[in-house]
């Protein structure tokens, strides 16, 4: 059974801390994505990596970094969280060669609370 | 801008009934339409997807329809049970690129 595995269910921050959130996928997927979902505005992308060190922004990438050292490992990093980033992310990972038919996998989520 | 909108955020339909969601897009260059579903504290799962080349892809319970000269597609669910009660994201994607986007979600409540 395919997983995509992400590190904390729930988290809690303060405005100004540094913030990682990690994802570890066991399909060995090429491509790896971060997503928030906040209500009313659905998924939005923040960043995606199609290989290893590789790394692209998506829709919203604003505040955020991402590092992919080993296929398997996806991290978003909010360098300095502030409030309008409490949001439930989600990442993602997929096998690249399905073209359009490229289907998602995502994690269970992390809500993230920043105070 | 949102290139995918569902504008139903909520549907609530009798067991045993049909559910209808609906999705409107509106970049032409989208071939690819995805369905996903999303239970509470779990990830979004792939349910149904249909190819621009189709107008009607079936699975089970769950039929999309597309309409591409409306931009609009929907999904059908027959007949509904409350285990299908979840949110819907439609979603799209253009061939060749690596971006999926997303439509806000419609909430469904299948009533008992």
């Amino acid at each position: 059974d395919v997983k995509v595995t992400q590190s904390s269910r729930y988290l809690v921050k303060r405005t100004g801390e540094k913030v990682f959130l990690e994802c570890v996928q066991d399909m060995d997927h090429e491509n790896m994505f971060w997503y928030r979902q906040d209500p009313g505005l659905g998924l939005r992308l923040i960043y995606f990596s199609y290989d290893v060190k590789m790394k692209e922004k998506g829709d919203i990438p604003e505040g955020y970094s991402v590092s992919r050292e080993k296929k398997e490992r996806f991290s978003l990093i909010l360098e300095s969280a502030s409030t309008n980033q409490t949001s439930m992310y989600l990442c993602a990972s997929s096998f690249p060669l399905q073209g359009a038919h490229e289907k998602l996998f995502f994690g269970s989520g992390t809500q993230l609370s920043v105070l | 801008d949102q290139q995918v909108k569902q504008n139903s955020p909520s549907l609530s339909v009798q067991e045993g009934r049909i559910s209808i969601l609906n999705c409107d897009y509106t970049n032409s260059m989208f071939d690819y339409f995805l369905w996903y579903k999303k239970y509470p504290a779990e990830g979004p799962t792939f349910l149904i997807s249909i190819s621009s080349i189709k107008d009607k892809n079936e699975d089970g319970r769950f039929t999309v329809f597309l309409n591409k000269s409306a931009k609009h597609l929907s999904l059908h669910i027959v007949p509904s049970q409350p285990g299908d009660s979840a949110v819907y994201f439609c979603a799209a994607r253009v061939g060749g690129g690596f971006k999926t986007i997303f439509g806000a979600g419609t909430r469904l409540f299948v009533k008992a």
